[in-house]
């Protein structure tokens, strides 16, 4: 229940293409759906959030699409450029003081 | 500069030599925590603490220690470390412990051998 699962966990996609990283949660009482973005030797960053009263934001190249019904989030990135390979972790409001679950994390390379 | 700060960033270190990892935060945050990150397995909480002397288990408490005397430090004690322990540990920090960013420290990378 307290688990927040992410696929694929990696991704190789040419520049210029759409980068698609999915997740999915069992606790309906998440309310708080961030993505982290992290590159080597640093720490991870909040990238972008959703919560559940809306279905997709977007920032910039950045969206997040939500489906509360099937319990799934996801991350697009559109355009994807080298200076996005990093490691990215979707997480989930926990529980009883614990913040963030977060999933195993995606390894994305953007080859030029 | 609105940041948490880790110290050491690199250390190795013998089986059972306890050690400290100390972690500040300048941005007045409630809540603060500790994961560690290992291939494959992401980011897991250590322990948490929700205010000055409040402090809970989190995932993968075992073989950790904390104390929360102040609202800015959170150390990570390993009073007897294993080269289980061996990982990359981060802490973080947030204005409160819901629904708000994480700000996340540069890393500790530790080796026990």
């Amino acid at each position: 229940q307290q688990q927040v699962k992410q696929s694929p966990q990696s991704l190789i996609v040419q520049k210029g293409g759409i980068s698609i990283i999915n997740c999915a949660y069992e606790n309906t009482a998440f309310d708080y759906f961030p993505w982290y973005q992290q590159f080597p030797g640093k720490g991870p960053a909040l990238l972008i959030a959703i919560r559940p009263d809306v279905s997709e934001k977007k920032e910039g190249r950045f969206t997040i699409s939500f489906n509360k019904s099937a319990k799934q989030f996801s991350l697009h990135i559109m355009d994807s450029q080298p200076g996005d390979s990093a490691t990215y972790f979707c997480a989930a409001n926990g529980q009883a003081g614990t913040a963030l679950i977060f999933g195993k994390g995606t390894t994305l390379s953007v080859s030029s | 500069e609105a940041q948490v700060t880790q110290n050491p960033r690199y250390l190795i270190t013998v089986t059972g030599k306890k050690l400290t990892v100390t972690c500040s935060q300048n941005m007045n945050h409630e809540y603060m925590s500790w994961y560690r990150q290992d291939p494959g397995l992401g980011l897991r909480q250590i322990y948490y603490s929700m205010n000055v002397e409040v402090t809970d288990k989190g995932d993968v408490p075992e073989g950790y220690k904390v104390s929360r005397k102040e609202k800015r430090n959170f150390p990570l004690i390993l009073e007897s470390p294993s080269p289980n322990q061996t990982s990359l540990y981060f802490c973080a920090s947030s204005f409160r412990w819901r629904n708000t960013e994480a700000f996340f420290g540069q890393g500790t990378r530790l080796t026990v051998v």
